[in-house]
């Protein structure tokens, strides 16, 4: 079947604009997870949903750093006023329910110049 | 202090090696236990869990000790397609799905 797909692969934005960066889970997976890896990091937590609301947003770095999953589905992540320090792959994973085995997307490379 | 350290590599090994990656945690909550593998510019999959009685998948062992929270991975007869980033990662469990993640070990395994 098919896998946790994100879009756009790849996002070139300017420092100060707004970006939104799409995760499409495994049909079926109750929890949505975001994280963040940076260069020679490992990913990093940002916010975890189950169902529609958003379980744990423990993780978002600041208030420009928002994300929702309004039909508990497709999950929408949200930065405003980008800024350099954004860059960075954005990971989305889903799993069948909250403790179950997490399946990743290929992420979205976002580049903030 | 990071939650989870591992080992900084990288690793460079010629084929049919034997290699260990290490890892600790911080948090003795911590209540599951996986490596992942990353290759470059792809997202990580899970390689194996790690059980406190320690298993086994073909060429990969790992292990798990509680009271030291020390997690470890070990690869035998290491083959040109194990070149890859092993990531070590533990789960608190319950309401907190998160997965908390090391850096990552990378390994290069040369003909």
């Amino acid at each position: 079947g098919a896998g946790v797909s994100q879009t756009p692969s790849n996002k070139v934005t300017e420092k100060g604009k707004y970006v939104e960066l799409r995760c499409d889970p495994i049909s079926g997976h109750t929890a949505l997870y975001w994280y963040r890896q940076s260069l020679g990091q490992g990913p990093e937590f940002l916010i975890y949903f189950q169902g529609t609301g958003a379980a744990d947003d423990s993780g978002l770095p600041n208030d420009r750093f928002f994300a929702v999953r309004p039909e508990g589905s497709v999950s929408t992540l949200k930065i405003q006023r980008t800024e350099r320090g954004d860059s960075a792959v954005y990971l989305c994973a889903s799993s069948l329910f909250s403790e179950d085995t997490q399946y990743f997307g290929p992420g979205t490379r976002l580049t903030v110049l | 202090r990071k939650e989870v350290e591992q080992d900084p590599g990288p690793f460079n090994v010629p084929e049919g090696a034997t290699v260990a990656f290490n890892c600790t945690y911080s948090n003795s909550a911590s209540q599951s236990f996986f490596w992942y593998r990353q290759d470059c510019r792809k997202e990580p999959k899970l390689l194996m869990s790690v059980y406190s009685s320690g298993n086994e998948d073909g060429r990969f062992t790992a292990q798990l000790n509680r009271a030291s929270q020390y997690i470890s991975l070990l690869i035998r007869d290491s083959k040109l397609s194990d070149s890859a980033t092993y990531l070590c990662v533990v789960n608190y469990g319950g309401s907190q799905g998160n997965l908390i993640f090391g850096k990552g070990t990378k390994l290069s395994v040369k003909p």
